[in-house]
């Protein structure tokens, strides 16, 4: 079946420390991948997607890589700010019959402080 | 324009009860799926619709969950004979389609507490 694992957290940055998300996954056929955000108090949001190999998805400032002979998705952000402080799950997608479900990590909490 | 949207944000509910929690999608938006997200967990799936049918419901943990969207639109997830492991965030989320990764679109979530 599908899964996808990601670091542990709690993740602390001081504000412009760089970032990094380690996310591998296991998957048949050829999954898509995402990044979502969770800030405090609100909703999952989409971050950023890749849907094929050596694609790079980016957003805010955020990238990942689609690395298929890593089987790897790793979240990156050269400079972060207190603003990114959120929980970030990496999810996968691959498309069946089921149409599009999504098979999220646990999810790593990053706080930013000054 | 109008997200999606779920109610109640909160329920707490006595071991044993009947429950429903509605999700209303994007207009527009075809496909709907349910979530749920346990404390310090991802989000699971639960069940997709594709317009008015369950197209998979293979995430379902057993037969006290039930999920209708009579209408391609709204839709209900129902749990019978609540049990304290049901305790979670349930979030809805839509989709344009279900058939490609469109992006799909999430709620806030219904806190679902049983006591």
């Amino acid at each position: 079946g599908n899964s996808v694992t990601q670091m542990e957290g709690p993740v602390t940055l001081s504000e412009e420390a760089f970032l990094t998300i380690n996310c591998t996954y296991t998957a048949t056929g050829y999954p898509s991948l995402f990044w979502y955000v969770q800030y405090p108090g609100e909703g999952l949001q989409l971050l950023l997607k890749a849907t094929k190999a050596d694609d790079k998805g980016s957003n805010k400032g955020f990238e990942a890589t689609y690395r298929k002979e890593t089987t790897s998705f790793h979240l990156e952000k050269g400079s972060v700010q207190v603003s990114d402080s959120a929980v970030y799950f990496c999810a996968l997608t691959a498309l069946t019959g089921g149409g599009n479900k999504l098979t999220f990590g646990t999810g790593t909490q990053l706080k930013v402080e000054l | 324009g109008a997200g999606v949207s779920q109610t109640p944000s909160n329920k707490v509910t006595e071991k044993g009860k009947y429950v429903e929690l509605r999700c209303d999608p994007i207009s527009g938006h075809t496909a709907l799926y349910w979530y749920r997200q346990s404390l310090g967990q991802g989000p699971e799936f639960l069940i997709y619709f594709q317009g008015t049918g369950a197209a998979d419901d293979s995430g379902l943990p057993n037969d006290r969950f039930f999920a209708v969207r009579p209408e391609g639109s709204v839709s209900t997830l129902k749990i019978q004979r609540t049990e304290r492991g049901d305790s979670a965030v349930y979030l809805c989320a839509s989709s344009f389609q279900g058939g490609s990764p469109y992006e799909q679109y999430f709620g806030p979530g219904t806190r679902l507490t049983v006591t």
